[in-house]
Order: C-alpha cells, then sequence, then structure tokens
C-alpha cells in the first residue's frame, strides 16, 4: 500500500542553524512534491512544489531536493529562527485527482 | 480579505444531531476540498469539487455529504454524529486539481467536538 513517511519525532534545533526534515514515500510514482507548512489551530500553508524533472528548488531560506531512485525529499531551512517552529507536511502527487499528505514533522527552534 | 472561509470555527454537538459547516473561497479555483485531520494530525481528503462536480469520494460514510451550490460554496452536512467525527475539518480549493500540483489554500478549520 502507498505510504508517505515523515519523522513523528519532534525536530529540535538552536536558533541560526539548518533543519533538515525528511520524506520518504514508497509504493509512489509522483509527478510532483509540494511541502506545506502548519501552525497550531491554522491550515496548512503552501511553501514550495518540485516536479520530478527537478531535482532541486530554492525560495529565499527554504531548499527541497526530490531524489526519485531514493524515493526521498529533504526540505531545509537555512539560518533558521524561532518564527519557522511549525509542523510541516510533504504531498507527493501523481498526477492523480487525489492529493495526499504526510502526517508532518514538528519543527521546534529554540532561541 | 479571507481567501477561504469556513464558519463555525467551533462546533460541539451531541451524538445523533445533525449539522453542517460552510466554506467560501474567494479566489475564483475551479476545485474545491474537504479534509479531516484526527487527533494524530493526519490529513486525510474526504470530497472534491471540480466545477461543481463530485470528483472524489474516498470511503467516507454516506453520513456526509457535500453540497455545491455553485463554485464559489461548498458546504459539508453530517448526519447522525458520532464520537469518531470529532476531529478539525479544513476547506481548501485551488486553480486546478491538487493532485497534478496544483497550489491548495486552505480554510482555518471548524473543529468538531462529539459529546
Amino acid at each position: 500500500s502507498q505510504k508517505i513517511e515523515q519523522n513523528s519525532e519532534a525536530l529540535n534545533i538552536q536558533e541560526g542553524k539548518t533543519a533538515t526534515l525528511t520524506c520518504n514515500y514508497t509504493n509512489y510514482s509522483p509527478a510532483y512534491l509540494q511541502w506545506y507548512r502548519q501552525d497550531p489551530g491554522r491550515g496548512p500553508v503552501f511553501l514550495l512544489l518540485i516536479r520530478e524533472n527537478e531535482k532541486e528548488k530554492r525560495k529565499e531560506r527554504l531548499k527541497v531536493t526530490f531524489d526519485t531512485t531514493l524515493k526521498q525529499s529533504l526540505f531545509h531551512i537555512t539560518a533558521s529562527q524561532p518564527a519557522d517552529s511549525a509542523t510541516y507536511l510533504c504531498a507527493p502527487l501523481e498526477g492523480s485527482y487525489i492529493p495526499t499528505f504526510g502526517r508532518g514533522t514538528s519543527l521546534i527552534v529554540h532561541p | 480579505d479571507t481567501a477561504v472561509s469556513q464558519t463555525p470555527k467551533y462546533l460541539v454537538t451531541q451524538m445523533g444531531n445533525d449539522k453542517s459547516i460552510k466554506c467560501e473561497q474567494n479566489l475564483g479555483h475551479d476545485t474545491m476540498y474537504w479534509y479531516k485531520q484526527d487527533s494524530k494530525k493526519f490529513l486525510k481528503i474526504m470530497f472534491s469539487y471540480n466545477n461543481k462536480e463530485l470528483i472524489i469520494n474516498e470511503t467516507v460514510p454516506n453520513r456526509f455529504s457535500p453540497k455545491s451550490p455553485d463554485k464559489a460554496h461548498l458546504n459539508l452536512h453530517i448526519n447522525s454524529l458520532e464520537l469518531g467525527d470529532s476531529a478539525v475539518y479544513f476547506c481548501a480549493s485551488s486553480q486546478g486539481l491538487g493532485g497534478f500540483g496544483f497550489e491548495q489554500y486552505f480554510g482555518p478549520g471548524t473543529r468538531l467536538t462529539v459529546t
């Protein structure tokens, strides 16, 4: 069956460091992969989209990689700030009608 | 201006009751969705409407019925509420079908508690 795996344990890092979050998937052949941010009590907010033919995508302090061989996406936040503390969801998309999300990883940036 | 709005924000009700949640988007999008996020934070799609036609119905009990009076609105009606229906329900919209990479815009969520 299809599975999306994100670290269930929270990632704790110090301000200024680079945070790296992992999204692994099985039995998917995604043509796209999205990352969303969700703050407590709010809906997810879109951050980045990467396509299967792209190895890497950047947006300001954010960087996403997409390795279709390893079936993995990495999400990096450089120079992290306490305001980056949130839950980050990945969504591998197969170009079908159905959008699917991982459970998300909680990031806590300590000042 | 709020892009995707939902009402109510909180809903507390007893088992067996019928309730509705309303959603409106002012983005001019063609596709709208309902998601359920359970206590373990798993976000699972329930329904998708594209130009007022139902596209997905992911093994959701027929006690749940989506209604789309027009492209900007997608309401969720729930009959005979059960304890297991307690969750946060999110409405979302996108320009095209989300599975094709279109960015989804989510509403603030409706926290439903069934007692």
